[in-house]
């Protein structure tokens, strides 16, 4: 069985500032790893993966997650944030044969002026 | 744009009344997800879909009818609901189901409220 922990509900931070949002997963198996954005009123989209090879991965808009095989781990941070950013963010875990993503209770990042 | 079309945006039911959320991918996938997404809870998955056959259904009470006609359209029948079904549903596509490495594209959901 796959479980998914994001152990911060919320995370209130002044903008510039840098922010870590914490995954950890649990699996019996090999996993994918994704970070998915929920903007307000909109549906939840793509904000970066892992696959596979380089553990760091990186997105258009200056995050980057680092894959942690050893602690299970797969978290997101930004060195510094904009107000933009405000959203909730969910950490996804699929297994590779590719038949259940589980999500995580996500993580609402709130960056204020 | 997404990718992921969902109508109504919003929809304000009775109790009594029978409605139908509908969901479009136009990204050539062929399956399909509906999932619930009610505050403070984690986002609960409710059917799959893959080339049209039902592959899942996550114990969702009978008042909740999905069907899917083609792997472009997905739609959920509602009749009978109760006040606790309030929510923001997403309807979702992939590739297909058993793709792992493929993510989930959501449409901006329904957030339906029973009176």
């Amino acid at each position: 069985a796959q479980s998914v922990t994001q152990l911060d509900s919320q995370v209130p931070v002044f903008e510039e500032a840098p922010v870590e949002l914490r995954c950890n997963y649990s699996s019996s198996v090999s996993v994918y790893l994704f970070w998915y954005v929920q903007y307000p009123n909109q549906g939840l989209q793509l904000l970066l993966k892992y696959l596979s090879g380089s553990t760091l991965v990186e997105s258009i808009n200056g995050f980057e997650a680092e894959f942690n095989k050893s602690q299970t781990s797969f978290h997101l941070r930004k060195p510094s944030v904009h107000i933009s950013d405000t959203a909730e963010y969910f950490c996804a875990v699929t297994n590779t044969g590719g038949f259940k993503t589980i999500f995580g209770a996500g993580t609402r990042l709130f960056v204020k002026a | 744009e997404t990718g992921v079309t969902q109508t109504p945006r919003h929809l304000v039911m009775g109790m009594t009344n029978k409605k139908s959320l509908k969901c479009e991918q136009h990204l050539g996938h062929n399956a399909m997800y509906w999932y619930k997404q009610s505050a403070k809870k984690p986002l609960e998955l409710m059917f799959v879909y893959n080339f049209k056959e039902q592959t899942e259904n996550n114990s969702v009470p009978s008042r909740f009818s999905p069907e899917c006609p083609n792997s472009s359209h997905l739609f959920l029948h509602l009749h009978t609901l109760q006040p606790e079904d309030s929510a923001l549903y997403l309807c979702a596509s992939s590739q297909e189901q058993g793709i792992g490495n493929q993510p989930q594209h959501f449409g901006d959901g329904t957030r339906l409220s029973i009176l």
